[in-house]
């Protein structure tokens, strides 16, 4: 079974500062991964996809890398944001599972 | 926005009662998901569905049924609600975009509370 490990927990920084998510998985054998916010009381957005083939994706401020082969991804954010206050979660997906598997998250909050 | 509404969107029932949860969507996607959220575990898929009349078992499905009789609403059925069921349930589909493999978009969740 999948395990999904996301550290931080919790992180708290200043605006304008750039961080790093980080998210560990235990099976390699993924078909994708993808990272999504979530903001209290809301439902899940999602931020970025990579494929299992890919290295890394790009939206905006946000990065994501991959390397499965050490079941690591990471999640970049440049120059935060108060808006960028939520909890990010990291899933990736069993190869033909049909299945996300979910890290129970980093609680970020950006200080203005 | 994926088109996906689920209802209701908070729910106190007692136990022993059985609950349907409802998830619609607009935009004609094969697939469909029912995950719940605790805290502690991250989300956990329930039940899928491939298609009308198509279902499968997730990770958690023991105590919860689905049908699926139109392409539009996927339904989630606890027959018995127990207190372990108090959680947030979450609907999500799968959408295709052009060039990039599937992404599932969620909808906005709900809150059961079972006492």
């Amino acid at each position: 079974k999948q395990e999904v490990t996301q550290i931080p927990a919790a992180l708290s920084v200043p605006e304008g500062e750039n961080l790093v998510l980080n998210c560990s998985f235990t099976d390699s054998a993924i078909y994708n991964l993808q990272w999504f916010r979530q903001d209290p009381g809301k439902g899940l957005t999602s931020l970025l996809l990579i494929q299992s083939s890919q290295r890394e994706q790009t939206s905006g401020r946000l990065n994501a890398s991959l390397d499965k082969s050490s079941g690591r991804s990471t999640l970049y954010i440049a120059a935060s944001q108060p808006g960028d206050s939520a909890t990010y979660l990291c899933a990736p997906e069993g190869d033909g599972a049909n299945n996300l598997f979910f890290g129970t998250g980093t609680r970020l909050t950006v200080i203005p | 926005d994926a088109g996906i509404t689920q209802s209701p969107r908070h729910k106190v029932t007692e136990t022993g009662t059985p609950v349907t949860l409802r998830c619609h969507q607009t935009e004609n996607h094969r697939y469909m998901y029912w995950y719940r959220q605790d805290p502690g575990h991250g989300l956990r898929l329930i039940h899928y569905s491939y298609g009308v009349k198509d279902t499968d078992k997730g990770e958690v499905s023991d105590g919860y049924s689905v049908s699926r009789s139109k392409t539009e609403d996927f339904l989630l059925t606890l027959e018995s609600a127990t207190s372990s069921q108090t959680s947030v349930y979450f609907c999500a589909i799968r959408k295709g975009l052009a060039g990039v493999t599937d992404t599932q978009y969620f909808g906005p969740g709900t809150r059961l509370t079972v006492l």
